[in-house]
């Protein structure tokens, strides 16, 4: 199976700041990869597809980059509604997943 | 409106099995997979498997192989999810999730919780 391995696992940090979660896969996976938000009580919600498209909806303070082995996850100007814990799926081995382990920003 | 809702908590003794149950509607069941997803106590989301239904195809993570059996049944549009053999750290909230496209999980079930203690 795929690892995925983010960095890092939680995240202290303020309404205006820029913040960068890492997330490195065990083998090259193209662009394979998404990010999702999750909140408590909340189903994960998809931000980011094929590694650096913004899904529909979602603010443009959200963006990401990368390929092959690693990819990032920025928020450029973090605001309240952003505290939430955060997670890489990777889908190169579709129809088989793996989550990144998740990064709680707080 | 798509919506899956399932079945409701369980508590189970270490070593019994458990099923949870996933009802779709408003949607094409046997059209898109269905995965389950677990998130343990203060633990992150955990892919456990898939079934499409249309093609009868089920996918499972390696950790769950031969302790977890998805299944489907398209004439109620229902999901199964039976994992036995169950230990204590098997506690955690399940989730049925649909994939329209590959990597995207758009519809959530509401989680079912599951409690496994002697």
């Amino acid at each position: 199976d795929i690892q995925l391995t983010q960095s890092p696992s939680s995240l202290s940090a303020s309404v205006g700041d820029r913040v960068t979660i890492t997330c490195r896969a065990s083998q090259g996976i193209g662009n394979d990869l998404g990010w999702y938000q999750h909140k408590p009580g909340k189903a994960p919600k998809r931000l980011i597809y094929s590694a650096s498209s913004l899904q529909s909806g979602v603010p443009s303070r959200f963006s990401g980059s990368g390929s092959g082995t690693e990819f990032t996850l920025t928020i450029s100007s973090l605001q309240p509604e952003d505290f939430a814990t955060y997670y890489c799926l990777q889908h190169k081995s579709f129809p088989m997943y793996t989550f990144g382990q998740g990064t709680k920003l707080e | 409106q798509v919506q899956l809702v399932q079945s409701g908590a369980e508590v189970r003794k270490p070593g019994s099995s458990v099923r949870v149950s996933c009802k779709a509607s408003g949607g094409t069941f046997s059209s898109n997979g269905i995965n389950w997803v677990r998130q343990a106590p203060g633990q992150g989301l955990e892919w456990m498997g898939g079934i499409f239904a249309m093609f009868d195809s089920t996918n499972y993570a390696q950790k769950f192989r031969g302790r977890l059996t998805i299944s489907a049944d398209k004439s109620t549009g229902t999901a199964y999810m039976e994992l036995r053999s169950l230990r204590p750290e098997d506690t955690a909230v399940y989730y049925c999730a649909r994939d329209s496209a590959p990597g995207y999980f758009d519809y959530w079930g509401q989680g079912t919780l599951v409690t496994v203690s002697s």
